[in-house]
C-alpha cells in the first residue's frame, strides 16, 4: 500500500514568487496535515484538512494557504515567497480526526534564493 | 498554551549504551503520544504511540516509552543502542482539547558512535 506521496522533491523559486506543493494522502485517509520544518525551528504545524474543510491553523501568515480536492489530495500555496520559507515541507495523512495515527510523507524541500 | 517539551537537545552515546529521552507535555485532559524517528536522509517514522492502557508502550527497534500522568512524561528508552540508532528523535503529542493537532517537541538529535 502506498504512503503519503509528495512532489515535487525539491523546489527552487525566487523571492516575491509561489510556490505550490502537492500531497496525495494514504488510501482511506480524510484528513491531512502540513507541517513546516525549517533547520533550528523544529516541526511547525501549519494547516489541517479534514473532508475538503480546513479544520486548524497554525500560527503561519495568510500567504501560506491550501486547500483538499475531493479526492482529499492537497496543495499548499505560499505567496509572496521570502528567504526564511525555505524548508521541508511535509505533509501527513489519517483517518478522520480523533485519536489515529498521523503517518508522514517524504517531504518537499523549497528553497528561496 | 498546550506544548511538548525535549530537554535534551544533542545525545551523543557509544554503543551497548542505555537510552533515556524526555518528554514532557503541557496538555490537559486526555492526550494521544508519539515518538518519532528521522534517520538521516528519510523520512519521519512513527516508533510507538500511546493512546490509553498499560502505560509502558513497546514500540518498534527495541524502543519503549513510559507515560507518567503525574509526571505530564513520555520519556524514551532504549536498553542498548546500536549505531543504526543514530538519528533525530522527536516526541509529539495530540489532544482534542488542543483542536486535536499533533505538536512536536524541538527533536532530539542522537549520535551513536560506533
Amino acid at each position: 500500500e502506498a504512503g503519503v506521496t509528495q512532489s515535487p522533491t525539491h523546489l527552487i523559486k525566487t523571492r516575491g514568487q509561489q510556490a505550490t506543493l502537492r500531497c496525495s494522502p494514504i488510501s482511506g485517509h480524510t484528513s491531512v496535515y502540513w507541517y513546516q520544518q525549517a533547520l533550528g525551528l523544529g516541526l511547525q504545524f501549519l494547516l489541517w484538512y479534514d473532508e475538503g474543510e480546513e479544520r486548524n491553523r497554525g500560527n503561519f501568515p495568510p500567504r501560506f494557504s491550501g486547500r483538499q480536492f475531493p479526492n482529499y489530495s492537497s496543495e499548499l500555496n505560499v505567496n509572496a515567497l521570502e528567504l526564511e520559507d525555505s524548508a521541508l515541507y511535509l505533509c501527513a495523512s489519517s483517518f478522520p480526526s480523533g485519536g489515529d495515527t498521523i503517518y508522514f510523507g517524504e517531504g518537499s524541500w523549497l528553497t528561496v534564493v | 498554551a498546550q506544548s511538548v517539551s525535549q530537554h535534551n537537545h544533542h545525545v551523543i552515546l557509544s554503543e551497548a549504551a542505555s537510552l533515556e529521552l524526555g518528554c514532557n507535555y503541557s496538555y490537559g485532559g486526555t492526550v494521544n503520544l508519539f515518538w518519532y524517528v528521522q534517520y538521516p536522509g528519510q523520512h519521519l517514522q512513527l516508533l510507538l504511540k500511546y493512546f490509553s492502557g498499560d502505560p509502558l508502550v513497546k514500540g518498534i527497534k527495541g524502543f519503549e516509552a513510559e507515560f507518567i500522568k503525574s509526571k505530564f512524561s513520555f520519556n524514551l528508552r532504549k536498553p542498548s543502542v546500536q549505531w543504526s540508532d543514530t538519528a533525530e528523535y522527536f516526541c509529539a503529542a495530540r489532544s482534542r482539547n488542543a483542536g486535536n493537532m499533533l505538536t512536536f517537541g524541538g527533536g532530539t538529535r542522537l549520535m551513536v558512535k560506533p
